[in-house]
């Protein structure tokens, strides 16, 4: 299995441009998130489906779309990327209700720089 | 509103040494406790967790210790190897029905030889 996948691992944007980034995983789990990690600020959730159908604002929403293509897939969507939106993107998953809250399943992440 | 604080924010020991990162709390709400460990380059991965009905949970050399009256909770690390070198964030979230883990900000460990 290679658990949480994300793609691109690198990617540099000017000002307006857009993106989106994308986010799989192989575990047959429920829920998916996207957060952010900023140096000193830790992490911060942008979104997250819970189940799939389903998606609400974490912490920190404004600037961001995100879409639950299906069970296995949770993209997050750049609309007009602003220098404040240079971070790490991390996707987590989390395989349900059955199993404990806390544990979560991140991705290798994405280092996103908006010039 | 920052919901769980964590300090240091740095931290450097000498192998063999004890690493004790801290942090505390604000919201009764909050049901269990885990410890996320992340190498750069990498994403965060669970560490250990911890309820507040117990005070103290051990997994090898590293150990939770819960004090519910103080609402703080602590991780130690025994015999700290360089290979213990991360970042690690301390974490909250409420019940089985809840998605939202709130996170420290996160301590950065390094073990010098």
């Amino acid at each position: 299995n290679a658990g949480v996948t994300q793609t691109p691992k690198f990617q540099v944007l000017k000002t307006g441009q857009s993106m989106t980034l994308q986010c799989a995983q192989d575990m047959n789990h429920n829920s998916m998130y996207w957060y952010r990690q900023d140096p000193g600020m830790g992490l911060r959730l942008i979104y997250y489906s819970a189940s799939e159908g389903t998606t609400d604002k974490g912490e920190v929403p404004n600037g961001y779309n995100v879409s639950r293509l299906n069970k296995r897939e949770f993209s997050l969507r750049l609309e007009s990327a602003a220098p404040s939106q240079t971070s790490v993107y991390f996707c987590a998953s989390r395989p349900g209700l059955a199993g404990p809250p806390y544990e979560q399943y991140f991705g290798p992440g994405t280092r996103l720089t908006v010039t | 509103q920052q919901q769980v604080k964590q300090s240091p924010q740095s931290l450097i020991v000498q192998k063999g040494g004890i690493s004790i990162i801290n942090c505390a709390y604000e919201n009764t709400a909050f049901d269990y406790f885990p410890w996320y460990q992340q190498f750069p380059g990498k994403g965060p991965a669970l560490l250990i967790a911890i309820r507040p009905d117990v005070s103290e949970k051990k997994e090898g050399r590293f150990t939770i210790s819960f004090n519910k009256s103080a609402k703080q909770f602590s991780l130690h690390i025994m015999d700290s190897q360089p290979g213990d070198s991360a970042t690690y964030f301390c974490a909250a979230i409420s019940g089985a029905g809840s998605y939202q883990l709130t996170f420290g900000k996160g301590t950065k460990l390094s073990v010098i030889p």
